[in-house]
């Protein structure tokens, strides 16, 4: 059974404290791997998606990164803005998206 | 703003009874995709559809069925509604199905409330 699990669940961090979120998977035939940002009540919005291993990608303040069983999305000197929750997902070749239950960040200034 | 637009936002109805949620992909996008997200369970795909064909299938209970149409909107019916279907329904569309256009981007979502 296709499984992806973040960590850790919530994690809070002060104005300009750097961390890193983990998503690790393991699925059947991974096409992509991608990141999400998500505010409450509102739908994910995209970030990256990554689709091999040894791929980074970066925008602003976030870099992410993929090796052969885990993604991490590494936050540089975070704002509050940058509070949300992070969805990983991975989609098979078959076609189906597995998500992760997501990692709460709160930055506080 | 994302370019997809999910109707209606909320919906609240009763136990037993069936509710149809719509969904228009981005211009130009041939996939829909549907998920549920629920406090206990995440975010759960149901359902992918790739220009009026069902593509691929996760999790979605027989009460459910979709569809999508030649002006390629989708809908979602949820029957026999049961207080465990209250949840964020999601619509996403992406430009394919194959190859590197994968990125889904999701509408704002239904909430569902079942009493």
């Amino acid at each position: 059974e296709d499984q992806v699990t973040q960590s850790p669940e919530a994690l809070r961090l002060q104005e300009g404290e750097s961390s890193s979120l983990n998503c690790s998977y393991t699925v059947s035939g991974l096409r992509g791997l991608f990141w999400y940002r998500q505010d409450p009540g509102k739908g994910p919005e995209f970030l990256f998606t990554l689709y091999s291993a040894g791929e980074e990608k970066e925008k602003e303040r976030l870099k992410a990164t993929l090796t052969k069983k885990e993604s991490f999305l590494h936050i540089t000197a975070p704002k509050p803005e940058d509070s949300a929750t992070y969805l990983c997902a991975a989609l098979t070749n078959a076609g189906k998206s597995t998500f992760g239950d997501g990692t709460t960040l709160t930055v506080k200034p | 703003d994302s370019g997809v637009t999910q109707t209606p936002k909320h919906l609240i109805t009763a136990t037993g009874q069936r509710v149809t949620l719509r969904c228009s992909p981005r211009s130009g996008d041939l996939s829909v995709y549907w998920y549920q997200q629920s406090l206990d369970q995440g975010l759960q795909f149901l359902i992918q559809y790739y220009n009026g064909e069902e593509r691929a299938k996760g999790n979605i209970l027989e009460r459910f069925s979709a569809q999508q149409f030649p002006d390629l909107h989708s809908e979602l019916n949820l029957s026999s509604l049961e207080l465990g279907d209250s949840a964020l329904y999601f619509c996403a569309s992406s430009v394919g199905n194959s190859g590197f256009t994968d990125t889904q981007y999701f509408g704002p979502g239904t909430r569902l409330t079942v009493l």
